[in-house]
């Protein structure tokens, strides 16, 4: 069972434009919630992360928004660029376990120039 | 400082043989997760590494899989009689004690195992 859902699961967005990746989860337990950048050959890369006790956090172009009640949060990437073309993958976890992450899918996004 | 390391980077074996792969986590980090990725999907976690802990070996899909972290470092998973699905990348993550709360995984590149 997909503790986490992601979609969609790919995305082109022009260069300049937002990009928005969705996340939803069920288990009310999940306290922290990470997204993760991964290009081509590598691993994983947290990028951006999110506790519950607020709706919002940005960092330069990379926004979370978190919906508590409807347990959602999503990534918006503003004035996206080329070089932001990989796979997202958000992520949960519960800090009273912390050893068990649960991730998305994966989006991958593509920004054409 | 380095980074997780985890050799080797691709790995193409015939279906039945045996594999091992390796994951040398950050110096001083004392958790160590594995993961699968196959195309298409999330990472499918599947074992865990706490200190001197017994693992977390949860997610391990069969007894074909194990894992062994020898002094706290160095761990390597390891697949018997490979089968054509055991194709995917196999991602390892380390992270530093944990006082509090969550703590970032810091992930190595990957070894891409091909079963033919």
């Amino acid at each position: 069972q997909q503790q986490v859902k992601q979609s969609p699961q790919s995305l082109i967005v022009q260069k300049g434009g937002i990009s928005i990746i969705n996340c939803a989860y069920e288990n009310t337990a999940f306290d922290y919630f990470p997204w993760y950048q991964q290009f081509p050959g590598k691993g994983p890369a947290l990028l951006i992360a999110i506790r519950p006790d607020v709706s919002e956090k940005k960092e330069g172009r990379f926004t979370i928004s978190f919906n508590k009640s409807a347990k959602q949060f999503s990534l918006h990437i503003m004035d996206s660029q080329p070089g932001d073309s990989a796979t997202y993958f958000c992520a949960a976890t519960s800090s009273g376990t912390g050893n068990q992450f649960y991730f998305g899918t994966g989006t991958s996004l593509t920004v054409i120039p | 400082g380095a980074g997780v390391s985890q050799s080797p980077s691709n790995k193409v074996t015939e279906k039945g043989k045996d594999v091992e792969l390796r994951c040398d986590p950050i110096s001083g980090h004392t958790a160590l997760y594995w993961y699968r990725q196959s195309l298409g999907q999330g990472l499918e976690f599947l074992i865990y590494f706490q200190g001197n802990s017994a693992p977390d070996k949860s997610g391990l899909p069969s007894d074909r899989f194990s894992a062994e972290r020898t002094g706290g470092s160095v761990s390597t998973l390891t697949i018997q009689r490979t089968q054509q699905e055991d194709s995917a990348v196999y991602l390892c993550a380390s992270s530093p004690r944990r006082l509090a709360g969550v703590n970032e995984q810091f992930f190595g590149p990957g070894t891409r195992l091909t079963v033919l």
